[in-house]
């Protein structure tokens, strides 16, 4: 079975531009959170998808939107970069919306914002 | 507010010793703690996990201890070997039970 696939795997963008990152959780598994991780520090809680439907948001502007289709499956959402978005950003997927279950995390989206 | 902290930044043993990593966590609510490791440029690879009703729980070379008395929790490797070499976090998971706090990190540099 694969595992947490994202894509792409590296991104370079403008300041202003706007990005999308994909996500396609482990087969069976309904809950697909994403992560921001800076260089150097642990990663941040963005979002957390379940059925669709939004469970769980961290500290992070507007400007960072997310979703999930009927697969499972998730987009996240980046409006206006500025220099500080760039990062690694993670998808995880577990079985359920509550995380005290393993979440198994993909290879990450490298985002360079110039 | 809800944090999860490390120790040490850097840990060097030799090959063939025995690791302990350790960690604070601040938030006594907490009921379910991970260990992950994490390689330069890939996502953090998941190790082992132990809930709050638990003290130990052992894997295949790892160990995770949990102290809720004083909210710490640690991983233990056995016989280190290089391709243990990684940055390593451990999580908790928030209030709402909807996100992992991550800590900063330990880097274990293992050498031959």
């Amino acid at each position: 079975d694969a595992g947490v696939t994202q894509s792409p795997t590296h991104l370079i963008k403008t300041r202003g531009q706007h990005v999308t990152l994909r996500c396609s959780p482990i087969s069976g598994h309904k809950s697909v959170s994403w992560y921001q991780q800076v260089l150097g520090q642990g990663p941040q809680f963005i979002f957390q998808y379940y059925e669709k439907e939004e469970r769980g948001r961290g500290n992070f502007p507007d400007r960072f939107s997310a979703r999930q289709f009927p697969n499972y499956s998730s987009e996240l959402n980046v409006n206006a970069l500025l220099l500080g978005d760039s990062a690694l950003y993670l998808c995880a997927s577990s079985l359920q919306t509550s995380m005290n279950t393993e979440a198994f995390f993909g290879q990450g989206t490298r985002l360079t914002v110039v | 507010g809800e944090s999860v902290g490390l120790h040490l930044p850097t840990l060097s043993v030799q090959e063939g010793d025995n690791s302990i990593i350790n960690c604070a966590y601040s938030n006594s609510a907490s009921d379910y703690f991970i260990w992950y490791k994490q390689e330069s440029g890939k996502g953090p690879q998941f190790i082992i996990d132990i809930r709050s009703n638990m003290d130990k729980r052992q894997g295949q070379r790892v160990t995770v201890l949990l102290n809720k008395t004083v909210k710490h929790l640690s991983l233990q490797i056995a016989a280190t070997q290089p391709g243990d070499s990684a940055v390593y976090f451990c999580a908790e998971n928030n209030q709402a039970g909807t996100a992992l706090i991550f800590g900063k990190g330990t880097t274990l540099s293992v050498s031959s």
